[in-house]
């Protein structure tokens, strides 16, 4: 079983419609949780980080963090164009080292 | 956040050579993280890197291969040796942030390696 799971996509999400990104992880005791955007051969972007239960907005971002179920998602709103790109759903383990999941590619539509 | 640049930001190296890859950070920070993009896929933590002690390696990644150097808390360097096409990937370096959310990592700006 990976550590840190997500869909690899593509996710195709008309402009304007919500696109849902899913991660779930393995080690119950993981406390902080990140979502980075990754542009084609560019380097990963933090947009959102989130340590409680419950949800977390900024802008058109939202995470959702549910510890008992040990998965973690990310929601964006009113999708755009330049809302296409890669996501990565990261896992904070000892020492600060982060745990990456293999990344969900969201194609938005116009 | 931490402003991170790294150089090269891009090489083609011939197989068997080395590269090594410096990361500026214009902050101090203690610990400074190094990874590895392979074509199409995550990021992988290679090491750790700590000032005034030795890195501290993932598994599947020994310092034979790829030795770290942490001279100051504002820099640190991450060689590929003896490079095979297997070893072309990104290589990113990453700090904490020193603002407000302690534990938030940013990464550089990469270094693209193509091994030939």
């Amino acid at each position: 079983q990976k550590e840190v799971e997500q869909n690899s996509g593509p996710l195709s999400v008309p402009e304007g419609a919500i696109a849902s990104l899913n991660c779930t992880y393995s080690d119950r005791g993981s406390q902080s949780f990140f979502w980075y955007r990754q542009y084609s051969g560019k380097s990963p972007e933090l947009i959102m980080s989130i340590y409680s239960n419950g949800d977390k907005e900024d802008g058109r971002f939202t995470a959702q963090l549910n510890k008992a179920s040990q998965y973690v998602s990310l929601l964006i709103r009113d999708s755009q164009p330049s809302d296409s790109a890669t996501y990565l759903c990261a896992v904070k383990r000892s020492w600060g080292k982060l745990q990456f999941g293999a990344g969900t590619q969201v194609v938005v539509t116009p | 956040s931490a402003v991170i640049s790294q150089k090269p930001s891009r090489d083609i190296c011939q197989r068997g050579t080395s590269l090594t890859i410096q990361c500026q950070v214009d902050s101090q920070v203690t610990m400074m993280f190094w990874y590895r993009q392979q074509p199409g896929q995550s990021l992988t933590l290679i090491a750790t890197a700590n000032q005034g002690s030795e890195a501290t390696y993932e598994s599947g990644f020994v310092i034979d291969k790829f030795p770290i150097s942490r001279p100051n808390l504002t820099f640190s360097t991450l060689t590929v040796s003896n490079m095979s096409p297997e070893d072309s990937s990104i290589y990113l370096c990453s700090v904490f942030s020193q603002g407000t959310v302690p534990d938030t990592q940013y990464f550089g700006p990469g270094t693209r390696l193509t091994v030939l």
